[in-house]
């Protein structure tokens, strides 16, 4: 499968650990997003990288979320101290280098839920 | 479980029949729009998109409408089969090498009737 692949697809914690989630692209590509879906909702733009350089992470939802991409390839999303509201589906989604059409393809997602 | 249609619009509609979704977007800068197909437990499954220079564009069983006077964007899916079932959301983003990520609307929820 050449497609985007994400670890875990589901975790459960207790409020107030910390969880580590990864992605891994489509190996071309140099973009990688990471997206929040909470139920009924579209996806939420958090951050993104463009090889191993995060370019964007004024949308990450608090001080408590952080990102890698340490060598340009795979990359994690940890949440710090989870709280209930941080319950949701995190997306990753993966795209060649910058063009004005920037079609994304998504993994299936990790499915938090915070106890 | 979930219930997914509780914050979504629901279009049901006959399985053989024509769908129309429809999409509202609010930022003129936006440049590109692409339509996603998401399935119960899976990430979105791109299905169309569409530049702003373009008013239509065709793919199979779907085709993709931009009126940009109106800020409205439209998926048209023929035939529909059961494996249409799906939340479709639409997707947008603004020129400049695409530098944020996509702002998806808010979805709906297709229905095929047998």
């Amino acid at each position: 499968d050449t497609g985007v692949s994400q670890d875990p697809r589901h975790k459960i914690t207790k409020r107030g650990q910390n969880v580590t989630f990864r992605c891994d692209p489509i190996s071309e590509h140099n973009r990688l997003y990471w997206y929040r879906q909470t139920l009924g909702q579209g996806p939420e733009f958090l951050t993104y990288f463009q090889n191993e350089a995060q370019l964007e992470k004024s949308r990450l939802l608090s001080d408590r979320f952080s990102a890698e991409r340490p060598k340009g390839s795979f990359s994690t999303l940890e949440i710090q101290r989870t709280e209930q509201g941080d319950s949701a589906m995190y997306l990753c989604a993966s795209s060649r280098l910058a063009r004005v059409d920037n079609e994304q393809f998504f993994g299936p997602g990790t499915r938090l839920t915070v106890l | 479980g979930e219930s997914v249609g509780l914050h979504l619009p629901t279009l049901s509609v006959q399985e053989g029949d024509n769908s129309i979704i429809n999409c509202a977007y609010s930022n003129s800068a936006s440049d590109y729009f692409i339509w996603y197909k998401q399935e119960s437990g899976k990430g979105p499954q791109f299905i169309i998109d569409i530049r702003s220079n373009m008013d239509k564009r065709q793919g199979q069983r779907v085709t993709v409408l931009l009126n940009k006077t109106v800020k409205h964007l439209s998926l048209q899916i023929a035939a529909t089969q059961p494996g249409d079932s799906a939340v479709y959301f639409c997707a947008e983003n603004t020129a400049g090498g695409g530098a944020d990520g996509l702002t998806f609307g808010k979805g709906t929820h297709l229905i095929i009737q047998p």
